[in-house]
C-alpha cells in the first residue's frame, strides 16, 4: 500500500535559519505529491503541490522538488520566520479513480526569535 | 466567508453517550471527506462522500455513521462514545474525487471523559 515518512520533529531554528524538512514515499503508481500546513487550533491548508516526476512546488518562499528516483518530496525554505510555525505534513495521492489522501505523520516546527 | 465551517468547536461528553458533528461548505464542491486526528497529530481518512454517495469507507467502527443530506453538507454521528474517540475531527472538501487539493474545516476537539 501506500506510505508517506516524515523526518521526526519537532524541529527547532532560529529566524532567516534554512529549513529542510525531509518526505519520502512509497507507491504503487505514479502519484501526485502535496505539503499541507496546519497553524496553531487551525485546519489544513494546502501549501504546495506537484503532480509529476521534476515538478517544482513553490508556494509562500517553500518549495519541494518531486524526485522519482529517491521517492522524495523534501519541503525546503531559505530563510524562516516565526510566523512559519506550525506542523507540516508530507501527503500523496493516486492519480486516479477515487484515491484518498495519504498523509505522513506531521512535522512541528518552531521559530524562535 | 467560511469555506469549510464545522460545528461545535469543541466537544465535551461522557462515555456512552451519542453526538454528532455537523460539515457544510459553500464553496460547490462535490466531494467531500471526515478525518480523524489523533494525539499524536496522525491524520487518517475515515470517510468520503461524493454527490452524497459514500466512495470511501475505511476501516471505522460501526459506531461512526456519516450522512449526507446534500452536496454541501457532510455530518458525523458517533454513537456509544468510548475514550479512544477523542481527538480532533476534521471535514474537508474538494471539487471531485480525482482532484486531490482538499479545503479543510478548522476541526471539532471531542473530548470523551
Amino acid at each position: 500500500g501506500n506510505s508517506v515518512t516524515q523526518m521526526e520533529g519537532p524541529v527547532t531554528l532560529s529566524e532567516e535559519a534554512f529549513l529542510t524538512i525531509n518526505c519520502t514515499y512509497t507507491a504503487t503508481g505514479y502519484p501526485s505529491l502535496f505539503w499541507y500546513v496546519q497553524y496553531p487550533g487551525e485546519g489544513l491548508q494546502l501549501l504546495l503541490k506537484a503532480t509529476k516526476a521534476d515538478d517544482k512546488g513553490s508556494n509562500k518562499g517553500f518549495e519541494a522538488t518531486y524526485r522519482k528516483e529517491t521517492t522524495s518530496f523534501h519541503l525546503e525554505k531559505g530563510s524562516v520566520q516565526v510566523s512559519d510555525s506550525a506542523v507540516y505534513f508530507c501527503a500523496l495521492s493516486e492519480n486516479f479513480g477515487n484515491e484518498k489522501l495519504t498523509f505522513g505523520t506531521g512535522t512541528r516546527l518552531t521559530i524562535i526569535p | 466567508d467560511t469555506a469549510v465551517s464545522q460545528t461545535p468547536k469543541y466537544l465535551v461528553t461522557q462515555m456512552g453517550n451519542d453526538k454528532s458533528i455537523k460539515c457544510e461548505q459553500n464553496l460547490g464542491h462535490d466531494t467531500m471527506y471526515w478525518y480523524k486526528q489523533d494525539s499524536k497529530k496522525f491524520l487518517k481518512i475515515m470517510f468520503s462522500y461524493n454527490n452524497k454517495e459514500l466512495i470511501i469507507n475505511e476501516t471505522v467502527p460501526n459506531r461512526f455513521s456519516p450522512k449526507s443530506p446534500d452536496k454541501a453538507h457532510l455530518n458525523l454521528h458517533i454513537n456509544s462514545l468510548e475514550l479512544g474517540d477523542s481527538a480532533v475531527y476534521f471535514c474537508a472538501s474538494s471539487r471531485d474525487p480525482r482532484v486531490k487539493t482538499q479545503y479543510f474545516g478548522p476541526g471539532t476537539r471531542l473530548l470523551v471523559l
